[in-house]
């Protein structure tokens, strides 16, 4: 099985950096995505990291440690449209299928 | 090009009814897979489809069940519904099997009430 871990909650101020963690313990793990959901909807697609290090996509940012089993997703210029849930899905490459989810962090911009 | 699309939107069932939702994937997506999420928390692994077949399930009972067509939508079932099946059903596609990294695209689910 899989055991996900990261924050319930956190407050951030708009303009402001924040970092999400997520630790993992999975076997055959291939890689780890974060998806972005606000209230109500669906999620989508962030990013994607398979090799250790961090991956910078504009505003928001990925970095994946495979031995330590630890992501982060950092978020840069905080906006208030960034207050969302954000979910850590690590990737194991069984046929178990394809992602479990961590419970997601819910994350509030404040002015 | 269309994304995952589920319909309906929003349900309403007495508890003890059945449902039947229903999910199209992107063009091209051959994989198709069932999340359910109950409010305020976290997604669990329904159903995962490939090609007509169930690939695996997750850790809920025989009455959640599903079946995908040769145009690769699918169709989640649930019998003898429990007013703790109320959640958002999600749905999403994906062009491969895992390890590709290609990720997900979710349709914006159904919303499921049992009352």
């Amino acid at each position: 099985g899989q055991n996900i871990d990261q924050p319930t909650e956190m407050t951030a101020t708009e303009g402001a950096i924040v970092q999400i963690n997520c630790t993992y313990q999975t076997s055959g793990f291939n890689g780890l995505f974060w998806y972005q959901q606000h209230a109500g909807e669906a999620p989508t697609f962030l990013s994607y990291n398979v090799l250790d290090g961090l991956e910078e996509k504009g505003r928001f940012s990925s970095f994946l440690s495979r031995s330590k089993g630890y992501s982060y997703l950092l978020l840069k210029e905080l906006q208030m449209k960034d207050s969302a849930s954000y979910l850590c899905a690590p990737e194991v490459n069984t046929n178990a299928g394809k992602s479990t989810f961590g419970d997601g962090t819910t994350l509030t911009v404040k002015p | 090009e269309a994304g995952v699309t589920q319909s309906p939107t929003h349900l309403i069932k007495t508890r003890g009814q059945q449902v039947t939702l229903r999910c199209s994937p992107i063009s091209g997506h051959t994989s198709v897979y069932w999340y359910q999420q109950a409010l305020g928390l976290g997604l669990q692994f329904l159903l995962w489809y490939d090609e007509g077949e169930e690939r695996n399930r997750g850790n809920f009972p025989p009455r959640f069940s599903g079946r995908q067509f040769p145009n690769y939508s699918s169709e989640l079932n649930v019998n003898a519904l429990e007013l703790e099946d109320s959640a958002l059903y999600l749905c999403a596609s994906s062009s491969d099997w895992p390890g590709q990294g290609y990720g997900y695209t979710f349709g914006s689910g159904t919303r499921l009430t049992v009352v």
